[in-house]
C-alpha cells in the first residue's frame, strides 16, 4: 500500500471555479499534513499545513484534514491560470521523513 | 527572504564517476534533507540530517550515497559512482526543527544525468 495517494489527474477546472485536490494515507498515527506545489522543472513549494482535524484557510486555499478518514484536501476557490501545476501531498508519519504523493496535475482553463 | 542554494543546476557525468551535489542551508537552520525526483516521478526522501549525523535515511541511500558537512555552511550529497538509474533532479532541503513542526525549504534543485 502506498504511503500517501493522490488521483494524478489532470484536473481541470474553468477560471474562476473551485478545485478540490484529494490525498489519503497509510500511517494512522500521522500527525503533519502539507501541500506542496510544484511548476514544471522547479522546486515543491508549501502551500498549505494542518496538523489538526477540520479546515484551515489561507486566502484562497483552504486545506482539510479528517484523521479518521485518513484524508486530507486541499481546496483552491477562484482558481486562477497561475495556479496550474502539480499539486503534491505530503505527510510526516514516522520518523522524521515528509513522504511525499505523485502529485495531481490542475489545469486552469482561461 | 533566505534560501537555500544548490549548485550546480546541472551536471552531467559518466557512468560509475563520482559526483558531489552541494548546497547552502538557511544560516540559522539545524535540520537538512536531500530528496530527489526522477523525471515524471515523486519527489522521494533519501536522508536527514542534524547535529552532524544521519538522523534517517531511506532504502535508496544505499552505500554509493553519503552526506557531509563540511563547514558550517555547506551540505554536500557524494554519489560515489554513479548508474544510469541515478539520473534525477536533486533537491536538498533544510528546516529550523524537526519537519513535524517545521516547514521546509527547498532549492532549485541540481539535475543530474548519467551518460
Amino acid at each position: 500500500q502506498k504511503e500517501v495517494e493522490q488521483n494524478s489527474g489532470p484536473l481541470s477546472v474553468p477560471e474562476g471555479a473551485i478545485a478540490s485536490l484529494n490525498c489519503t494515507y497509510s500511517d494512522r498515527g500521522s500527525q503533519s499534513f502539507f501541500w506542496y506545489r510544484q511548476y514544471s522543472g522547479k522546486s515543491p513549494e508549501l502551500i498549505m499545513f494542518i496538523y489538526s482535524n477540520g479546515d484551515k484557510e489561507d486566502g484562497r486555499f483552504t486545506a482539510q484534514l479528517n484523521k479518521a478518514s485518513q484524508y486530507v484536501s486541499l481546496l483552491i476557490r477562484d482558481s486562477q491560470p497561475s495556479d496550474s501545476a502539480t499539486y503534491l501531498c505530503a505527510v510526516i508519519g514516522y520518523g522524521n521523513k515528509l513522504v511525499f504523493g505523485a502529485g495531481t496535475i490542475l489545469r486552469v482553463k482561461s | 527572504e533566505p534560501e537555500v542554494t544548490q549548485t550546480p543546476s546541472h551536471q552531467v557525468t559518466q557512468m560509475g564517476q563520482e559526483v558531489i551535489l552541494r548546497c547552502v542551508p538557511i544560516s540559522n537552520h539545524l535540520y537538512f534533507y536531500w530528496y530527489r525526483q526522477i523525471l515524471g516521478q515523486k519527489v522521494e526522501f533519501l536522508v536527514s540530517f542534524y547535529n552532524n549525523e544521519i538522523s534517517e535515511k531511506s532504502e535508496i541511500f544505499d552505500d554509493q550515497f553519503s552526506v557531509e558537512r563540511p563547514d558550517g555552511s555547506n551540505f554536500t550529497l557524494k554519489i560515489r559512482s554513479t548508474k544510469l538509474e541515478d539520473s534525477a533532479m536533486y533537491f536538498c532541503a533544510s528546516s529550523g526543527a524537526a519537519a513535524r513542526g517545521e516547514k521546509l525549504f527547498f532549492g532549485s534543485g541540481t539535475q543530474l544525468s548519467v551518460l
